[in-house]
């Protein structure tokens, strides 16, 4: 089966740094995805991991440890743009690229 | 590059009746598409996959009567909701994976399918 678990809500204020924490225990593990998500639109893209360690990409970067089934998103120097839904999603171990998500973090960014 | 459209963006229907919702990659071909369905304040949750020129496979507990799902092109995938009813409310969201890539797929904007 797939567990993912990442926080409900988070707030912090502009300028801030955000960590959103995933934790997952699947059938499998063949790589973890994060995207943002405003509501009523479509995910966006942020990052993908597949070996353990740190992925930087400007203000947002991702971390992942495979032998603690977790990883971390870093949202830095917030925005208020940033605001939005942050989800966490890992890719099943089969060669049909699937995806199982969590249920995401909602992120306030405040002035 | 890797646009994904879905329209229509927003439907509403009578109970009973049914709706389609179309998918396309625009600006590139689509080895595979996925349809989501995702509850107000809950995750994406994987309901069927959809191969070109192949039958659909869908996730335990979608009924595959019910979402009837047509990939007639690399860039077009149909997802039908047959005999709507009030609890399939929901936001339907495609994704399309590129011919070649590795990992990633594009999502679709999404269409907001209600149910009177």
């Amino acid at each position: 089966g797939q567990n993912i678990d990442q926080p409900t809500e988070m707030t912090a204020t502009e300028g801030a740094i955000v960590q959103i924490n995933c934790t997952y225990q699947t059938s499998g593990f063949n790589g973890l995805f994060w995207y943002q998500q405003h509501a009523g639109e479509a995910p966006t893209f942020l990052s993908y991991n597949v070996l353990d360690g740190l992925e930087e990409k400007g203000r947002f970067s991702s971390f992942l440890s495979r032998s603690k089934g977790y990883s971390y998103l870093l949202l830095k120097e917030l925005q208020m743009k940033d605001s939005a839904s942050y989800l966490c999603a890992v890719r099943r171990p089969s060669n049909d690229y699937k995806l199982s998500f969590g249920a995401g973090t909602t992120v306030t960014v405040r002035a | 590059g890797a646009v994904v459209s879905q329209h229509p963006s927003w439907v509403i229907c009578k109970s009973g009746t049914s709706v389609k919702i179309e998918c396309r990659s625009l600006d590139f071909q689509a080895t595979t598409m996925f349809w989501y369905r995702q509850f107000p304040k809950q995750s994406l949750m994987l309901m069927a996959t959809s191969n070109e020129g192949s039958k659909a496979t869908y996730e335990q507990g979608v009924e595959k009567d019910k979402f009837l799902i047509n990939h007639a092109s690399l860039t077009l995938s149909t997802l039908t909701v047959t005999s709507a009813h009030p609890e399939d409310s929901s936001f339907y969201i495609c994704s399309a994976r590129p011919l070649g890539e590795s990992y990633e797929q594009y999502f679709g904007p999404g269409t907001r399918l209600t149910v009177t």
